[in-house]
């Protein structure tokens, strides 16, 4: 069974950083390209990072550029968001997202529970 | 970037009404196009791919059309596990945008 456990959330002031981490497991982590989306309270969707399964591509959206950073550990199953010098528009649920080159040119087909990140003083 | 709008943002329908929901692209995609469900407080799951191509255990009362700059979701019958909001996403180039969403609620 294919599982995305994101961790690493919280309540963080303006101008702070976080990690967040994905275990992955119940499939060949290193096949996969991997994303970060996000949804703020109440908002819709916001695609945000993706890596590629060797991490020789990488994407971030402009509004992150610079201040986000995707990583992955293919020998430990695992994704990462380095996220700094956060703003209150950063605040949102963060999910971790198995992209299936196989499904139309990358659907998300595996999405993790989410975890909260708060940006407040 | 390509910006993807949705139409109804908001529908109000009833149990077995067929429904059908609009994304529009601000330039062609192909059929770079993937559709989800997110119901309340749940994560996003996954209901068509490729514009048309149901994923995995989806019922067959959703389907997807379109090609290029017009897609289109559509429910026939609706039933009760269906009322949640829809999303669009755009898989031809970076970044992966989605639409606003679609919500469905019940009459």
């Amino acid at each position: 069974e294919v599982q995305l456990v994101e961790s690493g959330g919280g309540l963080v002031k303006p101008g702070g950083s976080l990690r967040l981490s994905c275990a992955a497991s119940g499939f060949t982590f290193r096949s996969y390209p991997m994303n970060w989306v996000r949804q703020a309270p109440g908002k819709g969707l916001q695609w945000v990072s993706s890596i590629s399964s060797s991490s020789t591509y990488i994407y971030h959206i402009d509004s992150v550029k610079g201040r986000f950073t995707i990583s992955r550990d293919n020998a430990k199953n695992s994704l990462y968001l380095q996220m700094n010098s956060l703003r209150v528009e950063d605040t949102a649920v963060y999910y971790c997202v198995r992209e299936n080159l196989l499904l139309g040119s990358g659907a998300a087909d595996y999405w993790g529970q989410g975890t909260l990140v708060t940006v407040s003083s | 970037d390509i910006q993807l709008t949705q139409s109804p943002s908001f529908l109000s329908a009833s149990v077995r009404d067929r429904v059908t929901i609009t994304c529009r692209a601000s330039q062609a995609i192909s059929s770079s196009l993937a559709w989800y469900q997110q119901r309340a407080g749940k994560a996003p799951k996954l209901l068509i791919y490729g514009a048309s191509t149901l994923q995995g255990a989806v019922p067959s009362r959703f389907s997807g059309s379109g090609s290029g700059t017009e897609f289109t979701l559509t429910i026939t019958s609706l039933q009760p596990e269906d009322f949640a909001t829809y999303y669009c996403q755009q898989l031809n180039s970076y970044p992966f945008t989605f639409g606003p969403g679609t919500k469905v609620d019940i009459k």
